[in-house]
């Protein structure tokens, strides 16, 4: 089963470009990649899903290397509004069914 | 606004006590999750639900039960309740079974505290 890490904490100054990376050594075959941000007391919010390579959406791009060890989350352009935590999943089928790990999560502080 | 409900928003309940969480999931989605948010534990996948079967199963004490209703909402039911239950229970729901590209969207969650 994917165990997930990532940085406890980042900081960023508006403007900046921030990268999130997550690490997932024991990735399986069948597993994709999910980034998710949440708000304090909200539920977490969809931002971007993929399984290899780079994929880009309106709001982040999420980078894969070949071996999909890991992935990193870009958020191209920070704003104050984008201070909250971010976490990667992973998930889908394993030797003992269906499961999904979230990452520990990252804070991310978007600094004026 | 994702599209799933759950109710109630707070619940306020006493040790060894039972209560109900109730999720509607977004219209046309077949599985609905419930995960457990803890400060020190992270979001932890509890169990899935799929179109009234349950299909996952991952770090769900065997004093919480869950089923999904022949209208697609979902119940989960957690008994003899601890202080170390007190946590934000969210449910997610998706339109397949959770694999491949099958995205989970949340819903703004139950906060729960035992006293």
């Amino acid at each position: 089963l994917a165990k997930t890490t990532q940085p406890i904490s980042m900081d960023s100054y508006e403007g900046q470009e921030v990268n999130i990376t997550c690490s997932h050594n024991n990735i399986a075959t069948n597993d994709y990649i999910t980034w998710y941000q949440q708000f304090p007391s909200q539920g977490p919010r969809f931002i971007i899903q993929g399984y290899k390579t780079k994929v880009t959406n309106e709001v982040a791009s999420l980078f894969i290397p070949a071996d999909r060890k890991s992935s990193t989350l870009s958020l191209p352009r920070v704003s104050l509004s984008d201070t909250a935590v971010y976490y990667c999943l992973v998930g889908g089928r394993d030797n003992y069914g269906q499961n999904f790990v979230f990452g520990p999560g990252t804070r991310l502080s978007a600094l004026p | 606004d994702s599209g799933v409900t759950q109710t109630p928003k707070h619940l306020i309940t006493a040790t060894g006590q039972r209560v109900t969480l109730r999720c509607s999931p977004r219209s046309g989605d077949l599985s609905v999750y419930w995960y457990q948010q803890s400060l020190d534990q992270g979001l932890q996948f509890l169990i899935q639900y799929y179109n009234g079967e349950e299909r996952a199963k991952g770090n769900i004490l065997e004093r919480f039960s869950a089923q999904q209703f022949p209208d697609l909402h979902s119940e989960l039911n957690l008994s003899s309740l601890e202080l170390g239950d007190s946590a934000l229970y969210f449910c997610a729901s998706s339109v397949g079974s959770g694999a491949g590209t099958d995205t989970q969207y949340f819903g703004p969650g139950t906060r729960l505290t035992v006293l």
